[in-house]
């Protein structure tokens, strides 16, 4: 296993599009999580699940985003109806129980 | 809310020096706080973990010191190498219901000259 893995690395899309975006963590690792960079900013938290389950989500995360982890394994992360605002870079992470977080290499998405 | 504050401007220091970069927290003390290094357009890599129970830790040249009654963590790099040059971030865990959810400071961008 080389890490966490991120697809696609860019994304270009119109406004009013909808986007989908795919981690897939470490294998063993049953937490993942979903945050979200802006330049000169810090990961902003997003989204955590454990295995299958989504059980916290940040109110940065309105009613056009959603994520999903069937089965505990891979995620995805769709935003709907994109808006400028959206661009940023989106980064997902993995661990086993708390601790160090392991980071993919993030989905640049770019809104015009 | 939790705040961390790290210095927003960029520190710049000689090869060969130490490099010290500071993270403030407001209000409840977490769990444990990390310390992770950014690369341009790359994912953060974690560097060290050190708990509220523990003042210090280190790894190679690497050393973070946790202070929970100033609400402070130090990192320092000795012997920095150019290589070194990144952009540093601070992140805390909350405690109870503690989800391993971080919360990261907006991180300071070291340059180490030749």
């Amino acid at each position: 296993d080389t890490g966490v893995s991120q697809n696609p690395r860019h994304k270009i899309t119109k406004r009013g599009q909808n986007v989908t975006f795919r981690c897939d963590p470490i294998s063993e690792h049953n937490r993942l999580y979903w945050y979200r960079q802006t330049l000169g900013q810090g990961p902003e938290f997003l989204t955590y699940f454990q295995n299958e389950a989504q059980l916290e989500k940040s109110r940065l995360l309105s009613d056009r985003f959603s994520a999903e982890r069937p089965k505990g394994s891979f995620s995805t992360l769709e935003i709907q109806r994109t808006e400028q605002g959206d661009s940023a870079m989106y980064l997902c992470a993995s661990s086993l129980g708390t601790g160090e977080a392991f980071f993919g290499q993030g989905t640049r998405l770019t809104v015009v | 809310s939790q705040k961390i504050e790290q210095n927003s401007e960029a520190l710049n220091i000689q090869e060969g020096k130490t490099a010290t970069l500071t993270c403030n927290y407001t209000n409840y003390s977490p769990a444990y706080l990390q310390w992770y290094r950014q690369d341009p357009g790359r994912g953060p890599v974690f560097l060290l973990l050190i708990r509220e129970n523990e003042k210090e830790k280190r790894k190679e040249r690497l050393k973070v010191t946790f202070d929970t009654t100033l609400k402070q963590s130090l990192f320092h790099i000795t012997a920095s190498q150019p290589a070194d040059s990144a952009t540093y971030l601070c992140a805390l865990a909350m405690g109870s219901g503690n989800t391993g959810k971080l919360i990261f400071g907006q991180g300071t961008t070291l340059q180490v000259k030749p």
